[in-house]
């Protein structure tokens, strides 16, 4: 009954270091999502992957990379962490985008850049 | 432009009541509308998907409608509890790009013992 599993659960990063957020699946899901939420801004879109091999930019894909390893993975990484990306960050997956079906979340990654 | 809103932003009720959580879209070319429950500190779990082509769906104490041509959504909690405190979040996805889902801001609910 994993579901979504995202790796770290609480991060502190200094301005300027890298990191990557692991997210994993076991749904079968081909869909994959990064999203961020912040206080008064609500869930945004980073990036999506559509299915394996595609990534595509959401609302705020700036400072962020994607890779879509697999079909069960979908990592995001921060090259050059900044003060505006503490966040807490949630990787979603969805059995295909251009059906009706809804979203399954992981349970966060909360990160603070000092 | 799909813009997702939340009527009450946070709403404080006696356990035993019923209520209801208010959720409006701007652009009803939608797949369908999913409402979320979060915990503080927390990841999103589903609640109830509703399709464009159905007008509700339940689950216990639960009930979600949907009027897509006048871009409303409710969600119906019966004999509230004090642990469905959370707070509640409607998204839609929309038919002109299925691959992004639009989240509203959230109803903080309060259930008091």
């Amino acid at each position: 009954n994993a579901g979504v599993t995202q790796t770290p659960k609480f991060q502190v990063l200094k301005t300027g270091q890298s990191m990557t957020l692991q997210c994993a699946q076991d749904m079968n899901h081909n869909s994959m999502y990064w999203y961020r939420q912040d206080p008064g801004m609500g869930l945004r879109l980073i990036y999506y992957s559509a299915s394996e091999g595609t990534t595509d930019k959401g609302e705020v894909p700036n400072g962020y990379n994607v890779s879509r390893l697999n079909k069960r993975e979908f990592s995001l990484r921060l090259e050059s962490a900044a003060p505006s990306q503490t966040s807490v960050y949630f990787c979603a997956s969805s059995e295909a985008a251009e059906y009706n079906y809804g979203y399954t979340f992981g349970s966060g990654t909360r990160l603070t850049v000092v | 432009k799909q813009e997702v809103t939340q009527i009450p932003a946070a709403l404080s009720v006696p356990e035993g009541e019923n209520l209801v959580l208010n959720c409006s879209f701007t652009d009803s070319a939608i797949y369908n509308l999913q409402w979320f429950r979060q915990d503080p500190g927390k990841g999103l779990t589903s609640l109830l998907l509703i399709q464009s082509s159905q007008r509700e769906q339940t689950s216990g104490r639960l009930n979600a409608s949907l009027d897509k041509s006048s871009g409303r959504s409710t969600l119906y909690i019966a004999a509230s509890q004090p642990g469905d405190s959370a707070t509640y979040l409607c998204a839609v996805r929309r038919l002109t790009s299925y691959d992004k889902v639009i989240f509203g801001p959230g109803t903080s609910l309060s259930v008091i013992p």
